[in-house]
């Protein structure tokens, strides 16, 4: 079985500070991936960053990059000079069978909130 | 390029009605997921279909719900009869299976209230 650990229910940040947030994994599979979505007030789940378990690079998408410690099993999310927009929640998934083909696993999710 | 299409975005219902949830996966897609959020059990995935087939269907409940793919560009997912305890946000989802990534792309939701 997989599982997503998100120990951050909440999180108070300044605009234009950067942002970490934790998300750790548990899986007995060779191959799988780690994904992050954006969840805003209305409700939406917006796909954010992918990471690979044979990817040797962190993956970066803009002001979002994923920072993968394989061997720790984390893989948290860092937001770069955040913006008021970044107020969201924010959800950690792992999937299986090939990156999620056969499915994803979410986390609790961290609310992150910015501050002006 | 038109996203996942969800509809109804909100549905109130009687406890004991039959609820049909319609979905519509992003053109070219060939797997489709369904998944209920609950503040209590957070984002849980129902069923998923590959080429129109279920695949898996472990994380459905009970017998009362049940999901369909009648062509690669339609899915429902229908309760009956409904329970208050079904009240939940129902996302679907898509994806391109095969590739290495397999990026699931989400709709916008179903909301459901069963009073």
């Amino acid at each position: 079985a997989q599982k997503i650990t998100q120990t951050q229910p909440g999180m108070f940040v300044q605009e234009k500070e950067a942002v970490t947030l934790d998300c750790t994994y548990d899986t007995s599979d060779p191959s799988y991936g780690l994904f992050w979505y954006k969840q805003p007030s209305s409700g939406e789940m917006i796909f954010l960053i992918y990471q690979g378990s044979y990817d040797q690079q962190n993956a970066t998408e803009g002001r979002y990059s994923l920072n993968f410690q394989k061997a720790r099993k984390s893989a948290n999310l860092v937001i770069s000079a955040s913006q008021l927009g970044d107020s969201a929640m924010y959800f950690c998934a792992i999937g299986y069978g090939g990156g999620g083909a056969d499915g994803l696993t979410f986390g609790k999710g961290t609310h992150l909130i910015i501050q002006p | 390029d038109a996203g996942v299409i969800q509809s109804p975005r909100h549905e109130v219902t009687e406890m004991g009605q039959e609820v049909t949830l319609r979905c519509k996966p992003i053109s070219g897609h060939n797997s489709l997921f369904w998944y209920r959020q609950t503040m209590m059990r957070g984002l849980e995935l129902l069923i998923y279909f590959n080429n129109n087939v279920p695949i898996d269907d472990s994380g459905m409940p009970e017998d009362r719900f049940s999901a369909k793919m009648p062509n690669a560009s339609f899915s429902t997912l229908k309760i009956q009869p409904s329970e208050p305890r079904d009240s939940a946000v129902y996302f679907c989802a898509s994806s391109l299976r095969g590739q290495s990534q397999n990026i699931q792309y989400f709709g916008a939701g179903t909301r459901l209230s069963v009073l």
